[in-house]
């Protein structure tokens, strides 16, 4: 299983940060899977930004919850991220993964891409 | 936002033991959830390295070790080898977040 972020390095305060996540070696629609984003703000430690069940239920970190969103792109085996209003603070690198439950187990990554907000 | 406390660094020499701890609350690891803990090698995605408290997916070795008690886990390496040196984190799930939450990340160097 691979994952693989993509997506503008550059975004402008104000606009939406969008990135897409593209899954191989498994079904994004495959029962029991939470498909994750997450991020890490430059030399600080990680936070969750929200997930979407297989079925496409999304789950999302209250304090980002007024400006995410979380789809699925079942035709295409991705799934993405949509935060708007971004300032110099979503300036972070961005990671997605597979958790095997709602509690965890990220059992696979992509290499995460750096998204830096500026004008 | 890191809600997980973790040191920043902890350092052995090839052979020796380290352990680095993960301190939560009550609504994260003390309560039945479970912790994880992850390795990211330089420049590489990170990997799953200790599933639910004390578990080692297929692959990885066995001197890699988890445990938890109350609010607290930790991970221990024994037998440091220098390809051990990566940053470490740890992850559980927060019933008042009603998602992941992560530790602060510690940085093992092989003196």
């Amino acid at each position: 299983v691979q994952l693989q972020e993509s997506g503008p390095g550059l975004v402008k305060p104000s606009q939406t940060l969008s990135l897409t996540c593209s899954v191989s070696g498994a079904s994004i629609s495959s029962a029991g899977f939470y498909w994750t984003w997450i991020r890490q703000h430059p030399g600080k430690g990680l936070e969750w930004i929200g997930y979407i069940y297989y079925s496409g239920n999304t789950y999302y970190n209250p304090s980002l919850k007024s400006r995410v969103v979380i789809s699925l792109d079942t035709s295409r085996n991705q799934f993405s991220l949509k935060l708007n209003s971004v300032t110099a603070a979503d300036t972070a690198l961005y990671y997605c993964a597979r958790a095997r439950n709602y509690v965890g187990n990220l059992d696979f990554w992509g290499l995460g891409t750096l998204v830096t907000v500026s004008s | 936002q890191s809600v997980l406390t973790q040191p920043p660094s902890v350092s052995g020499a090839p052979g020796q033991r380290v352990t680095i701890s993960c301190t939560g609350s009550s609504s994260n690891i003390g309560t039945a959830s479970d912790v994880y803990w992850y390795q990211r090698l330089p420049g590489a995605a990170p990997k799953l390295l200790i599933s639910d408290n004390n578990n080692r997916p297929s692959g990885v070795p066995d001197r890699f070790s988890g445990s938890k008690s109350g609010t607290s886990a930790s991970l221990a390496i024994t037998g440091l080898q220098t390809e051990d040196e990566a940053d470490y984190f740890c992850q559980s799930y927060d019933s008042t977040l009603y998602g992941f939450v992560f530790g602060t990340g510690t940085t093992v160097t092989v003196l």
